[in-house]
């Protein structure tokens, strides 16, 4: 089975403008879930889709924003982007979505904000 | 509150050398479930461990094994003769039943062996 599939892998963007994520599950996960790493703040939780519905989210402000297609395929949004928001964003898969089942992640975007 | 503590944030050691990761965790919940991750220099966090909270057995998996202590709230990763290919960042989580993949990571310990 391919695993995690995220692109792009680098991402440079300026002040104040968007971007879109995309993350491809493993086939057959219907769970998707998305963290940003930063030295700072460490790997903190965006939120996380099942059947293309959110059930939950992290603490981030509105900017940030997800969905989740019929074919469990995930983008993610971030909007008026700032500098601290360079980060590597990692998405991850599982199959239930339930908190016992492991989650597999990919190799993630690294997006850089100048 | 949910928290995870990894107070050692690097460790260097010597091939063949045993190393002994320390995760100390804090949550209310009675069911919930532990886990580590590898992070190599390539970024996915690979899966090495999950443990839930009822089944305090002791597991090893080759030269891995896991001590988890819920009277001490300790959840501890120990690699015995490590190796070179060892080196990343390894970090230990947590989630409460129900949580929907929300893990709580800790900080990450570095551990570099060097040959």
């Amino acid at each position: 089975k391919a695993g995690v599939t995220q692109t792009p892998r680098y991402l440079i963007k300026t002040r104040g403008q968007q971007v879109t994520l995309s993350c491809s599950p493993i086939s057959g996960h219907r769970s998707v879930s998305w963290y940003q790493q930063t030295p700072g703040q460490g790997l903190q939780f965006l939120f996380e889709y099942f059947s293309e519905t959110q059930r939950n989210k992290g603490n981030f402000p509105g900017r940030f924003s997800g969905r989740q297609f019929s074919n469990s395929r995930s983008e993610m949004n971030v909007s008026t982007l700032e500098l601290g928001d360079s980060a590597l964003y990692l998405c991850a898969s599982s199959s239930e979505g339930s908190s016992n089942s492991p989650l597999h992640f990919g190799n993630g975007t690294r997006l850089t904000v100048t | 509150a949910q928290k995870v503590t990894q107070a050692q944030t690097e460790i260097s050691v010597v091939e063949k050398e045993d190393v002994t990761l320390d995760c100390v965790y804090e949550t209310r919940d009675t069911t919930y479930y532990l886990f580590w991750y590898k992070q190599p220099p390539s970024g996915e966090l690979v899966f090495l461990i999950r443990r839930n909270s009822f089944d305090e057995q002791n597991e090893i998996s080759g030269r891995y094994s896991w001590n988890f202590q819920k009277s001490t709230s300790s959840f501890n990763f120990t690699i015995t003769a490590s190796q070179v290919v060892d080196s990343a960042v390894y970090f230990c989580a947590l989630i409460f039943s129900g949580g929907y993949n929300k893990l709580i990571f800790g900080a990450g310990t570095r551990l570099a062996v060097h040959p």
